[in-house]
């Protein structure tokens, strides 16, 4: 059983560059979410996929797009990569609401845009 | 949108000491989750605990909501405590999207 994987792990991109993050999670969890961890701060939600096929903003979603293409898998792609969005992303799945409420994360993505 | 303040923002402790990490949040929640980073980026959940008591272990967590704060309680600390403890709460049903803290930093020396 997997989890939660992300690729890449690390990637460094110029100023301007596109590149997608996957995600895929073998939980069969409806719930998916992408987070961005900047140095000495909290997690920041940048889009949520309550199901296949429907995603909704959260609180940083300018210059990101998402795709949730299917169950598993939920994408997050930079258009055109800023030297703002150096940071660290997160892909998460949650199981459940309430008393048995979890949040699986992956292992993470270094992202350095110079 | 909710605040979350956690303190202290480091602590650095001997093994075998215990601790206490506090989160305060400038609004009601229903849903407050605890989690741990350890020192190679994993993000792990500790406690979900939008009210009253939790214990796992050596880890036990309480949240007192109508005065709007938790504690997460450590004892007899290990190394392989060592990291950063987030606190997150949430208000929305539906999404369930969180707000998290700035975290406490954790160092146990052995």
């Amino acid at each position: 059983n997997a989890g939660v994987t992300q690729t890449p792990k690390f990637q460094v991109l110029k100023t301007g560059q596109s590149m997608t993050l996957q995600c895929a999670q073998d939980m069969n969890h409806n719930s998916m979410y992408w987070y961005r961890q900047d140095p000495g701060m909290g997690l920041r939600l940048i889009y949520y996929s309550a199901s296949e096929g429907t995603t909704d903003k959260g609180e940083v979603p300018n210059g990101y797009n998402v795709s949730r293409l299917n169950k598993r898998e939920f994408s997050l792609r930079l258009e055109s990569a800023a030297p703002s969005q150096t940071s660290v992303y997160f892909c998460a799945s949650r199981r459940g609401q309430g008393a048995n409420e979890k949040l699986f994360f992956g292992s993470g993505t270094q992202l350095s845009v110079l | 949108g909710i605040q979350v303040e956690q303190s202290p923002p480091d602590l650095i402790l001997q093994e075998g000491a215990n601790s206490t990490l506090r989160c305060n949040f400038s609004d009601s929640v229903n849903n407050l989750q605890w989690f741990h980073q350890n020192p190679w980026g994993q993000l792990i959940n500790l406690f979900y605990i939008p009210s009253g008591t939790k214990q796992n272990g050596r880890l036990s967590a309480t949240t007192v909501a109508t005065e709007r704060y938790s504690l997460l309680y450590i004892s007899s600390s290990q190394t392989t405590d060592s990291g950063v403890y987030f606190c997150a709460v949430g208000l929305d049903t539906g999404r369930r999207a969180l707000t998290f803290g700035s975290g406490t930093r954790l160092q146990v020396q052995p």
